[in-house]
């Protein structure tokens, strides 16, 4: 069975600080990998997505990485603000459309003074 | 428009009642897909429009649910008999394609609540 795979499941940290958030995934096939970013009572926005041949990807100060060889993939933020404060999604895709996309249940990041 | 548009926001229904969920894409995405987030959970596949192409309805829970769009507009997702386990976040896509390697738009979603 397909599965996405996120930890930690929450996570508080002072503003100004980094952190990293992690994903493991057993999707098979692989076709990309993605993270999106949800902040409270919104749809989410896609941060970052990567083929099995990208190795890392940056927006701003996110920083995705992926290994395809062990199926992980790690969302770094950056001198943390607190708009960050959202759950972050990873969310995989088998290829093809819409109904192989495996989702995780999220990170739920507080960034705080 | 700007973005992907769903209403109502909010939706508190009783057991048993009928309820239709609105969704207005972004103009000129030909792919439109509806998702249910439950509270703590990931976003589950409902439902997949593609231009005017029978749709993938590969993720509807039940007969109870259906939805509907013409053309490359509106959508509506139905939900017959609410039970208190459809009580989720209903959010909607659209994108360019279809084909899972493009990102997509999501709407803010509907809340809704079965008491």
């Amino acid at each position: 069975k397909n599965q996405v795979e996120q930890s930690p499941q929450s996570l508080i940290i002072l503003e100004g600080k980094n952190c990293t958030l992690q994903c493991n995934y057993t999707v098979s096939p692989f076709s990309n990998l993605r993270w999106y970013k949800q902040d409270t009572g919104r749809g989410p926005v896609s941060l970052t997505i990567m083929t099995f041949s990208e190795n890392t990807k940056s927006n701003g100060r996110y920083t995705a990485t992926l290994d395809a060889d062990t199926k992980q993939s790690s969302l770094h933020i950056t001198a943390s603000q607190l708009s960050d404060s959202a759950s972050y999604i990873c969310v995989v895709s088998g290829g093809g459309t819409a109904s192989k996309l495996t989702f995780g249940t999220g990170t739920r990041l507080q960034v705080t003074l | 428009g700007a973005g992907v548009s769903q209403s109502p926001s909010n939706k508190v229904t009783e057991k048993g009642k009928d309820v239709e969920l609105r969704c207005d894409p972004i103009s000129g995405h030909t792919a439109l897909y509806w998702y249910r987030q439950r509270l703590g959970q990931g976003l589950e596949f409902l439902i997949y429009f593609q231009g005017n192409s029978a749709p993938d309805k590969s993720g509807l829970p039940s007969d109870r649910f259906s939805a509907e769009r013409t053309g490359e507009s509106v959508s509506t997702l139905t939900i017959q008999r609410t039970q208190q386990e459809d009580s989720a976040v209903y959010l909607c896509a659209s994108s360019t394609t279809g084909q899972g390697n493009y990102g997509y738009t999501f709407g803010s979603g509907t809340r809704l609540t079965v008491v």
